[in-house]
């Protein structure tokens, strides 16, 4: 099974920081590569597929690229909508569908 | 707009069955792959099941494989999971979602609690 490792695990920013994060998978996964948004008590939320695919509906401060085993999900300038758990997602040798372990995006 | 809602979790005993069904609407269901993934309790994310528009290919995770089961109505526009031989480590939220391009859409999730 491929593995998806995400860093950090948790960042303190403020808003209007520019956050990165990270997505790395433990084999090439090519550009098989979804990001999802989680609020505490809601279910994940779609924001970027195959790897820079902004869903329909997501604002542009979001943002996705990589290939291969690296991949990084950023946010341009954060809003005080944006804290919350984010989450990769490899679909490039199914099954399993696996997730990273999140990273948690708090208020500085 | 797409929806999709599920039902059927509760508290169950160790070894006990329960079956989580979830209504979609919205969109044209037979045409879309469903799949169904759980969260513990302040944990993250864990695919547990995916089932064809047709029918005819199933996936279950390790974890799960030999006690669960996914099937589905496309004329009831609904997607079900048997689970039997319940455990304490499958205490989770349950969300089904459809499969497009990424996980597009997620129900709003069924909390099951497996206790004695």
């Amino acid at each position: 099974d491929i593995q998806m490792t995400q860093s950090p695990s948790s960042l303190s920013a403020s808003v209007g920081d520019r956050v990165t994060i990270t997505c790395r998978a433990s084999q090439n996964i090519a550009t098989f590569l979804s990001w999802y948004q989680q609020k505490p008590g809601k279910a994940p939320k779609l924001l970027i597929h195959a790897t820079s695919g902004l869903q329909s509906g997501v604002p542009s401060r979001f943002s996705g690229s990589g290939s291969g085993t690296d991949f990084t999900l950023t946010i341009s300038s954060l809003q005080p909508e944006d804290f919350a758990t984010y989450y990769c997602q490899q679909s490039y040798n199914t099954p399993p569908w696996t997730f990273g372990q999140g990273t948690k995006v708090e208020i500085k | 707009e797409v929806q999709l809602v599920e039902s059927g979790g509760g508290l169950v005993q160790p070894g006990g069955s329960l079956r989580l069904s979830c209504a979609a609407s919205g969109f044209t269901f037979s045409r879309y792959a469903m799949m169904w993934i759980r969260q513990a309790p302040g944990k993250g994310l864990e695919w547990i099941s995916y089932i064809s528009g047709s029918s005819s290919t199933t996936y279950y995770g390790d974890s799960v494989k030999g006690r669960f089961t996914v099937s589905r109505d496309n004329a009831k526009n609904s997607v079900f999971l048997q689970m039997n031989n319940l455990r304490g480590e499958d205490t989770a939220i349950y969300y089904c979602a459809r499969d497009d391009y990424g996980t597009d859409f997620w129900g709003q999730g069924t909390l099951v609690a497996v206790s004695s």
